[in-house]
């Protein structure tokens, strides 16, 4: 039972353009959202978070979106730079759990 | 300051020897998790550990997965008779209380492989 669902397991985009990564989650109880971003052989790191409480959230080319009616968020890449490509795992909270999604490959196309 | 430090980096072993995995998280940090990521995978929670409170050892897959923590700092991930299906890359992570907002930082994990 997947409560964090990534359905793309993988996104190419040509640098300069936007990216658009989906997640969507099951359970209503999660109260923080987390994207994070992980290069090969590395540990994830920390990219951005929004509350359950707001709708949007932006941090320099970074944006994410929470539609909590659809149970649905999405991280905006804009412009998109060939160091973007990675693995992005989506995550949710609630008290101290944090269930993480299975990630999207986003690719960076020259 | 230093992030969270894992080791070894790289582990391979035969089937059915124990292996220990360690984690020494950010000073400071009260909460540590442990995370697996089987080849293309997610992270699969093992086991979490805050202050002096009981850990949630929930996500351990059997009972041959156990974890310790000496107080608020290194933390050991213990795998005794190893299968085949252990292979994977074990992440710890650490956050200052683990509240629900806090985002956790993660180590490079240890790739290990039973052969």
């Amino acid at each position: 039972d997947q409560q964090v669902k990534q359905n793309s397991p993988s996104l190419s985009v040509q640098e300069g353009r936007i990216s658009i990564l989906n997640c969507d989650y099951t359970n209503s109880m999660f109260d923080y959202f987390l994207w994070y971003k992980k290069y090969p052989a590395e540990g994830p790191t920390f990219l951005i978070s929004i509350s359950s409480i707001k709708d949007k959230n932006e941090d320099g080319r970074f944006t994410v979106f929470l539609n909590k009616s659809a149970k649905h968020l999405s991280l905006h890449i804009v412009p998109s730079q060939p160091g973007d490509s990675a693995v992005y795992f989506c995550a949710a909270s609630a008290y101290d759990k944090i269930i993480f999604g299975k990630g999207t490959r986003l690719h960076i196309l020259p | 300051g230093a992030g969270v430090s894992q080791s070894p980096s790289n582990k391979v072993t035969e089937k059915g020897k124990d292996v220990e995995l360690r984690c020494d998280p950010i000073s400071g940090h009260t909460a540590l998790y442990w995370y697996r990521q089987r080849l293309g995978q997610g992270l699969e929670f093992l086991i979490y550990f805050q202050g002096n409170s009981a850990p949630d050892k929930s996500g351990l897959p059997s009972d041959r997965f156990s974890a310790e923590r000496t107080g608020e700092s290194v933390s050991t991930l213990t795998i005794q008779r190893t299968q085949q299906e252990d292979s994977a890359v074990y992440l710890c992570a650490s956050s200052w209380t683990g509240a629900s907002n806090q985002p956790q930082h993660f180590g490079d994990g240890t790739r290990l492989s039973i052969l």
